[in-house]
């Protein structure tokens, strides 16, 4: 997992403040996965973003949560007015070649840990 | 839909003893990708393997071993001779087409405490 760098690895927010989460994708790859661990869960997937495109949100919360992928610049994760439930681990991932080549493979940042107050 | 189902939520075991981890998963999909990740107390995800679901042979690193049984939809992961270092969460998952990409759905994860 080296190379996908994540901050802050730590962030405390009180509620209805806004959190921004940054991903840095490793070099040379231009997908971006963002991926929710809540207390004691699994990974579950949220958003894969492309360079200036959404792919799938198909995991992302309707309302306070949004992310891009600029064509300069890290990934960003926004969630607004934060509330007691989105305290949790956020992982970015980032892949080059698609997947279903022999060379794909989704590389994992250190997460970013939210806790709100 | 995928899913995902990791049964046993925590093991403990002896240092020295062999411990496998179970993995069932469910898909409609032909062609998939099977991982193991482990997340020590630190907290960063480490990659381990990744299999095909056209490739149904064991594969052994080190201490570590996998058994892929497309007939039983299983991928289960065998630690030989655990060590203390072993301790940490224990995630299977599987992948997802999107479009011509992926992404994955991960089990709950079983913790396995290795003690002396």
């Amino acid at each position: 997992n080296a190379g996908v760098m994540q901050n802050p690895r730590h962030l405390v927010r009180r509620r209805g403040q806004e959190a921004r989460l940054r991903c840095s994708p490793m070099k040379g790859h231009s997908h971006v996965y963002w991926y929710r661990q809540l207390p004691e869960e699994g990974l579950k997937f949220m958003v894969y973003l492309q360079k200036e495109n959404i792919i799938d949100e198909s995991g992302m919360p309707k309302e306070r949560f949004s992310a891009e992928f600029p064509k300069e610049g890290p990934s960003i994760l926004r969630i607004q007015q934060v509330v007691r439930g989105d305290s949790a681990a956020y992982f970015c991932a980032s892949s080059a070649a698609l997947p279903w080549t022999s060379s794909g493979e989704l590389f994992f940042g250190e997460g970013s840990r939210l806790t709100v107050l | 839909a995928q899913k995902v189902t990791q049964a046993q939520t925590e093991i403990s075991v002896v240092e020295k003893e062999d411990v496998t981890l179970d993995c069932v998963y469910e898909t409609r999909d032909t062609t998939y990708y099977l991982f193991w990740y482990k997340q020590p107390p630190s907290g960063e995800l480490v990659f381990l393997i990744r299999r095909n679901s056209f490739d149904e042979q064991n594969e052994i690193s080190g201490r570590y071993s996998w058994n892929f049984q497309k007939s039983t939809s299983s991928f289960n992961f065998t630690i030989t001779a655990s060590q203390v270092v072993d301790s940490a969460v224990y995630f299977c998952a599987l992948s997802e087409a999107i479009g011509t990409a992926s992404k994955l759905t991960f089990g709950t994860g079983t913790r396995l405490q290795v003690t002396l």
